[in-house]
């Protein structure tokens, strides 16, 4: 199976600050790397398809992208409403595997 | 409005079964590959399953392959997961999950609202 190793683990960062999550995949997988939102009680939400392409209804503030097996998202001047966990997925082949999650949490 | 409404879950023994079903709506559903992913209390998700959209093409994460079996009815709009020989680490909220149809990036688009399965004796 393809390994995803995201860094770091948590991540403490205040409103209107600009952050990075990293996503190393074990292997080569294109640009099969998707990103997703999670809060608390809830189910994921897709920020980022393709390594890079934002999904519909999500703001311009996040954006990825990609170098080699190296992926980020970039969430440029966080919200409150962006304080939460971040996941990777790739997708390049079955079983899709995500990372361990990133924990966004307030200065 | 694209909905996915799980059911089926609920409290079993270990070493026991289960069968998850998840009503879909508000889509063409024999047009949609899906998913079944799960999450244990506090941990990260794992995509347990998926399947194309005619049914004919399945995969299973390592840890639930042979245990598992995802299948659909197109022509009731409902996915299944049929579990069996459950154990303590299946313990999870499970997902029904639809993957993005306008592109090839296999990510996923909606959600359920998740249904809790609970393996205890």
């Amino acid at each position: 199976d393809i390994q995803m190793t995201q860094s770091p683990s948590s991540l403490s960062a205040s409103v209107g600050d600009r952050v990075t999550i990293t996503c190393r995949a074990s292997q080569s997988i294109s640009s099969y790397l998707n990103w997703y939102q999670q809060k608390p009680g809830k189910a994921p939400k897709l920020l980022i398809y393709n390594a890079s392409s934002l999904q519909s209804g999500v703001p311009s503030r996040f954006s990825g992208s990609a170098s080699g097996t190296d992926f980020t998202l970039t969430i440029s001047g966080l919200q409150p409403e962006d304080f939460a966990t971040y996941y990777c997925q790739q997708t390049y082949t079955t079983p899709r595997t995500f990372g361990q999650g990133t924990k966004l949490e307030i200065k | 409005e694209v909905q996915l409404v799980e059911s089926g879950g609920g409290l079993v023994q270990p070493g026991g079964s289960l069968r998850l079903s998840c009503a879909a709506s508000g889509f063409t559903f024999s047009t949609y590959a899906m998913y079944w992913v799960r999450q244990a209390p506090g941990q990260g998700l794992e995509c347990v399953s998926g399947i194309s959209s005619n049914g004919g093409s399945t995969n299973y994460a390592n840890s639930v392959k042979g245990r598992f079996t995802i299948s659909r009815d197109n022509s009731k709009n409902t996915l299944y997961l049929q579990m069996v020989s459950l154990r303590a680490e299946d313990m999870a909220v499970y997902y029904c999950a639809r993957e993005l149809g306008y592109s090839s990036s296999h990510a996923v688009d909606y959600w359920g609202q998740g249904i809790l399965v609970t393996v205890s004796s």
